[in-house]
């Protein structure tokens, strides 16, 4: 089967940086994927990780372990704006091409 | 159109009655998800339509539920003899083949059903 687990709940303060982590269990795994999703909104993709190794996208990076099963989010130079839920989502080809989503990270940034 | 659309963006319902949630995916992309999201909870994967093949309906709750995919068009999502243990919101996403990128998924606003 598959399993995906992520913290439930993160605070930091503005200008900071954090790492959100997402551990992952799958027997076909074929991609990780970072999405961000605000209150009341449709889920927005930030990043895909398939081979081992970091991601770069402006202020946000993701890194990818495969032999770990182990993802990160890295927020840096955080504002108010990135207040939001952080959701980890696997491709495990033994389940078709629908993603695997974890619960979400609630990330509360304070000024 | 610019991205993917879904109506109603509210639905409330009493329990026992039909409901039918409308999904315009972005225009090219073959391929169609359908995802269940309770409060506080992740995506919960429902039915997945990939072009004119069978559709992969494993994450189906109950014989309830049932969706259409017209080609590569609009898709609708019915939900027969709600209960409320339905309510919740509900998410689709479309994205373009794989061997054109790597798959990520472009989700719609969502359709928040409250089964009273």
């Amino acid at each position: 089967g598959q399993n995906i687990d992520q913290p439930t709940e993160m605070t930091a303060t503005e200008g900071a940086i954090v790492q959100i982590n997402c551990t992952y269990q799958t027997s076909g795994f074929n991609g990780l994927f970072w999405y961000q999703q605000h209150a009341g909104e449709a889920p927005t993709f930030l990043s895909y990780n398939v081979l081992d190794g970091l991601e770069e996208k402006g202020r946000f990076s993701s890194f990818l372990s495969r032999s770990k099963g182990y993802s990160y989010l890295l927020l840096k130079e955080l504002q108010m704006k990135d207040s939001a839920s952080y959701l980890c989502a696997v491709r495990d080809w033994q389940a078709g091409t629908a993603l695997i989503f974890g619960k979400g990270t609630t990330l509360s940034v304070s000024s | 159109g610019a991205g993917v659309s879904q109506s109603p963006s509210n639905k409330v319902t009493e329990k026992g009655k039909d409901v039918e949630l409308r999904c315009d995916p972005i225009s090219g992309h073959t391929a169609l998800y359908w995802y269940r999201q309770r409060l506080g909870q992740g995506l919960e994967f429902l039915i997945y339509f990939q072009g004119n093949s069978a559709p992969d309906k494993s994450g189906l709750p109950s014989d309830r539920f049932s969706a259409e995919r017209t080609g590569e068009s609009v898709s609708t999502l019915t939900i027969q003899r709600t209960q409320q243990e339905d309510s919740a919101v509900y998410l689709c996403a479309s994205t373009l083949p794989l061997v054109r990128g790597y798959g990520e998924q472009f989700f719609g606003p969502g359709t928040r059903l409250t089964v009273l």
